[in-house]
Order: C-alpha cells, then structure tokens, then sequence
C-alpha cells in the first residue's frame, strides 16, 4: 500500500495564478483533510470531508475549495494565489471511528510557494 | 476556542530521557495524541491516551495526563539521534474526531 501520496512535491506560482493538489489514499478511509502547516503555528485545518461526496470547511477556509468525487481521492484547489498561501499543505486521511482513537495518516506535503 | 500549547524546542543529550509538555484546553476530549514530524516528512502518529488513563508507556516512550491540570507530556527514554524532529500534541476538538494540534516541539538531540 502507498498509503497517503501528495501531488505535486513542490510547486512556485505567481500571484493570481491557480492550481489544484491532489491527495490520493489507498487505506479506504472514509475521512480526509487538508492541512496547512506555517512555521511556529502548527497545523490549520482548512477543508475536511467525511466521505464521499461530502466536503466541509475547518479554521482556515477562505482562498480553497475542495472536492471529493471520489473516495480515494481529494482536490484542493487555489483560485487566485496569494503569497500568504505560501506554505506547506498536507494532506490526511482516516476511517472515521468515533468509539475509539482515529489515527490521522499523513501525506509527505506539498511545499507551495507563491511569488 | 480550543489552544493548545508547547514549548518551541527543546535540546537534550544523547541517552539522557526527553520530556515535551502540553497543555490543552478542552476537558471532554477523548483521546490525546503525539504525532512526531522529521525533516522533509509528514507527520507520524507516535501514540496516544485515552482521557480515563492517567499513563501509557510504549517501549521508551512513557504518556502521562493529568487532567485536572490539563497538561500531557512525552518522555523519551535513552534518546537517540534519530528522535531528533518536531513533536506535535494533538487533541480531538469536536465530536466529529477533528484534531487540534500545537504548535509543535522542536528536538534536537546533541552527541
């Protein structure tokens, strides 16, 4: 198994351009989320989906959209760039058990810098 | 809103023990966890306690929660080179299971 896999690895945008991370998951998990990780800030959460089909925003919505058409599969997209979306973004996945601890597997990031 | 807090870094000698601290703010969180980060990587799961516990112990990494303090801590017994990473606390912050994570310890780990 892959397990949680990020594409691109890196990535350099203009200011105003668009682009759009992918994050696949091959553990069929039903929960997948989108992080941000800024130095000395720890991890934001910016969208998450419960399953597919299904999306919903966490802390730090504004400036993405996401999509989960697929089960395996879970969209981050940017609009509009802005160099205060300059970050590394992870990627995360899990079954979505309430009754008992759901580990949270982690992609290896996307570093996005935006000029 | 939910905060929780660590120290920035912490720096320790090979094999004496590490201790990270944490401290959270929401009482009915189930579950705590320790997800340790290396360079360059995502972030691992280490461990976690389940909030009727008051320690855990995994091999050399030992948990202890205090709840009426609110505060867990990490302790890393004999620390290798390769501990050395980031380490980030992370609480379950709503009834869906979504985690909120510290700002993460930084641990560099000195010969």
């Amino acid at each position: 198994n892959a397990g949680v896999t990020q594409t691109p690895k890196f990535r350099v945008l203009k200011t105003g351009q668009s682009m759009t991370l992918l994050c696949a998951q091959d553990m069929n998990h039903e929960y997948m989320y989108w992080y941000r990780q800024d130095p000395g800030m720890g991890l934001r959460l910016i969208h998450y989906s419960v399953g597919e089909g299904t999306t919903a925003k966490g802390e730090v919505p504004d400036g993405y959209n996401v999509s989960r058409l697929k089960k395996q599969n879970f969209l981050l997209g940017l609009e509009s760039a802005a160099p205060s979306q300059t970050s590394v973004y992870f990627c995360a996945s899990s079954y979505g058990r309430r009754v008992q601890a759901d580990t949270q597997y982690f992609g290896p990031g996307t570093r996005l810098t935006v000029l | 809103g939910e905060d929780v807090e660590q120290s920035l870094f912490l720096s320790v000698r090979e094999g004496d023990s590490s201790v990270i601290n944490c401290t959270y703010t929401d009482s009915s969180s189930t579950y705590l966890y320790w997800y340790k980060q290396e360079p360059g990587a995502g972030l691992q799961l280490l461990t976690y306690i389940f909030s009727n516990m008051d320690m855990k112990q995994d091999q050399r990494l030992t948990v202890l929660l205090n709840k009426k303090d609110k505060h867990l801590s990490l302790r890393i017994a004999d620390t290798q080179t390769g501990d050395s990473a980031i380490y980030f606390c992370a609480e379950v912050a709503d009834s869906w299971g979504k985690l909120q994570f510290g700002a993460g310890t930084q641990v560099v780990v000195t010969p």
